[in-house]
């Protein structure tokens, strides 16, 4: 069936420092494929998405490719800011006549420190 | 304008009490969620509901039950509550896929329920 691998957390960083939290996917056709962040005692908001191979989506200086050969959607961030520390979450939306369902990785919990 | 909204926002309340929660949403989309979400942030969907089906999660019991007044609305009744009830529930919606239109979800901002 379809499902979302992330990285498992928590992630801690220093101010500045290089981001990456690891996504794959398990899915049959071409699913769209998401980012969101929730910051802490908010609910999910969307951070980016892509919705075909090779699209990259970006926000906020976050970047995530979507890579069929090897079925991830790894999200980047080239210099992460304290107010980036939230919990980010991998989720896909498969093509189909049938689907409304979407699928959630487990969630990575990222803290950047001054 | 708020687009998916949740009331309450805490909700405290004694095992075995009867309790609602309640959403809406001014997107004008066709399909409504709620997921739970517990203290280890791992979100597990509950239903899924547009005007034609409902997708129910196995896992989840009975003792949950969507209620949907109108296409805008998706209210979550709770019998019986029981401690391990306690998490915080978040409503989402969006458009129909087979609509072929946007496929982004969006989310309300949680209600964190307490059972005592």
């Amino acid at each position: 069936g379809d499902s979302v691998t992330q990285m498992e957390g928590p992630v801690t960083l220093s101010e500045e420092a290089f981001l990456t939290i690891n996504c794959t996917y398990t899915a049959t056709g071409y699913p769209s494929l998401f980012w969101y962040v929730q910051y802490p005692g908010e609910g999910l908001q969307l951070l980016l998405k892509a919705t075909k191979a090779d699209d990259k989506g970006s926000n906020k200086g976050f970047e995530a490719t979507y890579r069929k050969e090897t079925t991830s959607f790894h999200l980047e961030k080239g210099s992460v800011q304290v107010s980036d520390s939230a919990v980010y979450f991998c989720a896909l939306r498969p093509r189909s006549n049938t689907g409304n369902q979407f699928y959630f990785g487990t969630g990575t919990s990222l803290t950047v420190i001054p | 304008d708020t687009a998916v909204s949740q009331t309450p926002k805490y909700l405290v309340t004694q095992m075995g009490n009867d309790k609602s929660i309640k959403c809406e949403q001014n997107l004008g989309h066709d399909t409504m969620y709620w997921y739970k979400q517990d203290s280890k942030k791992f979100l597990k969907i509950m239903f899924s509901y547009n005007n034609k089906e409902l997708i129910i999660n196995e896992t989840v019991p009975n003792r949950f039950s969507p209620k949907s007044p109108d296409k805008a609305h998706l209210n979550l009744h709770i019998n019986s509550l029981e401690l391990g009830d306690s998490a915080v529930y978040f409503c989402a919606s969006s458009q129909d896929q087979r609509q072929g239109l946007s496929d982004t979800q969006y989310f309300g901002p949680g209600t964190r329920l307490t059972v005592l």
